[in-house]
């Protein structure tokens, strides 16, 4: 049983487009995060959501906007597309309290043309 | 703040030769530390931990880290590497700010191992 899954692994769209992401964890974890992997493989935090709440929200274009319809799925939907937003997002999930390792989805490569 | 700096953006080695992936960090807190590895197309996977118990820790594949708070380090070892080891490796540490888990990655250091 895959812990932390995703879907679509792949998502290839043109600028403009609205799409969005999935994420879902079955490991009873109360905290879920989106990454963002550039190009350079450098890895940022957007959101995280504890308990449905968000509790982090970085420096992201509010074209994206995570939901949360509970604690075990968090979604990421992102509005007109740019190509800037191409990269590889990675869902994570950790327990509280803070020093729980997070545990990573396989990552969603998304490129916009 | 909390800051990550791998040292090495890519490491070589020999099959069968130690491997040292070097990681220093910065935090204003007691922090929590982990290695990552991402092989290629995959997600990440913990290597292993410091969360201020023992300062060596053992991870899976035979890797272990030693952290070092005087010299800010946690650097990454293997005696012997494995063509299997070659991936992208992630140094992270862990910040307790607003009492929940941030994460914040270093750039990432690539091995390369060499037959």
């Amino acid at each position: 049983d895959t812990a932390v899954s995703q879907t679509p692994k792949y998502l290839v769209t043109q600028m403009g487009n609205d799409k969005s992401i999935k994420c879902e964890q079955n490991l009873g974890h109360d905290t879920m995060y989106w990454y963002k992997q550039d190009s350079k493989k450098f890895l940022k935090i957007m959101f995280s959501y504890n308990n449905k709440e968000l509790i982090i929200n970085e420096t992201v274009p509010n074209r994206f906007s995570p939901k949360s319809p509970d604690k075990a799925h968090l979604n990421l939907h992102i509005n007109s597309l740019e190509l800037g937003d191409s990269a590889v997002y990675f869902c994570a999930s950790s327990q509280d309290p803070l020093t729980y390792e997070q545990y990573f989805g396989p990552g969603t490569r998304l490129t916009v043309t | 703040a909390q800051s990550v700096t791998q040292l090495d953006s890519h490491v070589s080695v020999s099959e069968g030769t130690p491997v040292l992936l070097r990681c220093n960090y910065s935090s204003s807190y007691s922090p929590s530390l982990f290695w990552y590895v991402q092989h290629p197309n995959k997600g990440l996977q913990l290597l292993l931990k410091y969360t201020s118990a023992a300062t060596l820790v053992k991870g899976i594949n035979g890797f272990e880290a030693e952290f070092k708070k005087s010299e800010t380090s946690f650097h990454l070892t293997k005696p012997s590497a494995h063509m299997s080891d070659a991936a992208e490796y992630f140094c992270v540490v862990s910040d307790l700010a607003y009492n929940f888990n941030k994460f914040y990655f270093g750039s990432g250091t690539k091995l390369n191992v060499k037959p």
